[in-house]
Parts: structure tokens; C-alpha cells; sequence
């Protein structure tokens, strides 16, 4: 069964730093691609950012561009989204989705929160 | 850049057709997926690559791409059908989510 389970969510104050973690179950984890997406509470979805199987090539949106990093370790099974210069407005539920060519998303996560406030 | 737009709300009676579009610029030219989003829950992929239904979706489920609008088609709509519906395409190295349609089954 194709499980992703994302951790590392919390409260961080503004301008600091949090590192999201996705771990992958049930699948062969360095044959996919992968992304994050998140959803402010009553809200649409934001795509931030993808990644190849390999690691060696990612995407981010032009919101986070320079604040948000995507890696991931294949041999762990672990993708990652490294978010500095945090702002209020980055608050949201941020989901990791396995992707491919064709869409960013057959198995999404179920979520992980990050309320940046002071 | 790049924009989809979806209306933000449809509603549909049960066993009626729901057809939710999308519009984008010749978005003919690209692959639009579409998710359903359940309150509190994950979206979930119910078409890519325009057609294509990923395995445990009900046939009811269809969608086609032509011009400048993606249509997801519901036949036979049922009550559990209610949810929010993303249309997304990739632009260049950029993904496009829709604003989402809020669909109603009353």
C-alpha cells in the first residue's frame, strides 16, 4: 500500500526556519518524482515545488523561489522542503504528493500544519 | 503567468450530469489533471493527462480537453460526489492549480 506520511510541522515564529519531512511507503521511492503543495485552511491548492527521481533537477514557485529548498534521500525513502525567511502568510497545511510527467499527485500525504505567527 | 480559472461553485441534482470547466489560454496545448478534494481530506487524482482514470475511479468520471477549456464531466452524479474539484497543468516549470469548483449535489 502506498503510504506518504509528512512530519516536522509546527509553530515557528517570522523570519525563522522549518525543515518538512515526507516519508514514502510502499513503493519504489527512486522511480518517482515528487512535490509539495500546500492549502491555506478554506482555501485552494498552491503548488511550491517538485522534484525528479534522481534529485538532481527542481522546480519551486516563483512564491518561495530563494526561501523554500526541495531534496530528498532516496536511500531513506525521504523527501524534504527546507523553508527559511518564514512569513505569516506561509501558514497552511503542506502536503508531499508522489508525482510523474503527467500529473503531480496519484498519492497525496495527509498533511502537516505550519502557522508562522509570533 | 499562467492562470486556469474555474467557476468557484456549480450545483447538480442527483443522477444528473456536472460538467466543470477550466479555462486557460490554448490549454489544448497542455495535460490537465483534475483532483476532488473532500472536506477534511486529501485531494485525490480522478483524471490526468486530459482522459486518463487512475485505477479505483468510477467510470462516471470523465474529462476532455479542447481549445481553451478542460472540462471534467460527472454522468450520474451522486451525493458522495460533493467536493471541491482542481483542474492543473504544468506551465514550462511551473504547476497551475485552478481555484477550485465547489460542487454541490442537491
Amino acid at each position: 500500500e502506498v503510504l506518504l506520511v509528512e512530519s516536522g510541522g509546527g509553530l515557528v515564529q517570522p523570519g525563522g526556519s522549518l525543515r518538512l519531512s515526507c516519508a514514502a511507503f510502499g513503493f519504489r521511492f527512486n522511480t518517482y518524482e515528487m512535490n509539495w503543495v500546500r492549502q491555506i485552511p478554506g482555501k485552494g491548492l498552491e503548488w511550491l515545488s517538485y522534484i525528479d527521481s534522481s534529485g538532481r533537477i527542481s522546480y519551486q514557485a516563483d512564491s518561495v523561489k530563494g526561501r523554500f529548498t526541495i531534496s530528498r534521500d532516496n536511500a531513506r525513502n525521504l523527501v524534504f522542503l527546507q523553508m527559511d525567511s518564514l512569513r505569516v502568510e506561509d501558514t497552511a497545511l503542506y502536503y508531499c504528493a508522489r508525482g510523474s510527467s503527467f500529473y503531480i499527485g496519484d498519492f497525496w500525504g495527509q498533511g502537516t500544519l505550519l502557522t508562522v505567527s509570533s | 503567468s499562467y492562470e486556469l480559472t474555474q467557476p468557484p461553485s456549480m450545483s447538480v441534482s442527483p443522477g444528473q450530469t456536472a460538467n466543470i470547466i477550466c479555462s486557460g489560454d490554448e490549454l489544448t496545448k497542455k495535460y490537465v489533471s483534475w483532483y476532488q478534494q473532500r472536506p477534511g481530506q486529501s485531494p485525490v487524482l480522478v483524471i490526468y493527462q486530459n482522459t486518463k482514470r487512475p485505477s479505483g475511479i468510477p467510470e462516471r468520471y470523465s474529462g476532455s480537453n479542447s481549445g481553451n477549456t478542460a472540462t471534467l464531466t460527472i454522468s450520474g452524479t451522486q451525493p458522495v460526489d460533493e467536493a471541491d474539484y482542481y483542474c492543473q497543468a504544468w506551465d514550462s516549470t511551473s504547476v497551475i492549480f485552478g481555484g477550485g469548483t465547489k460542487l454541490t449535489v442537491l
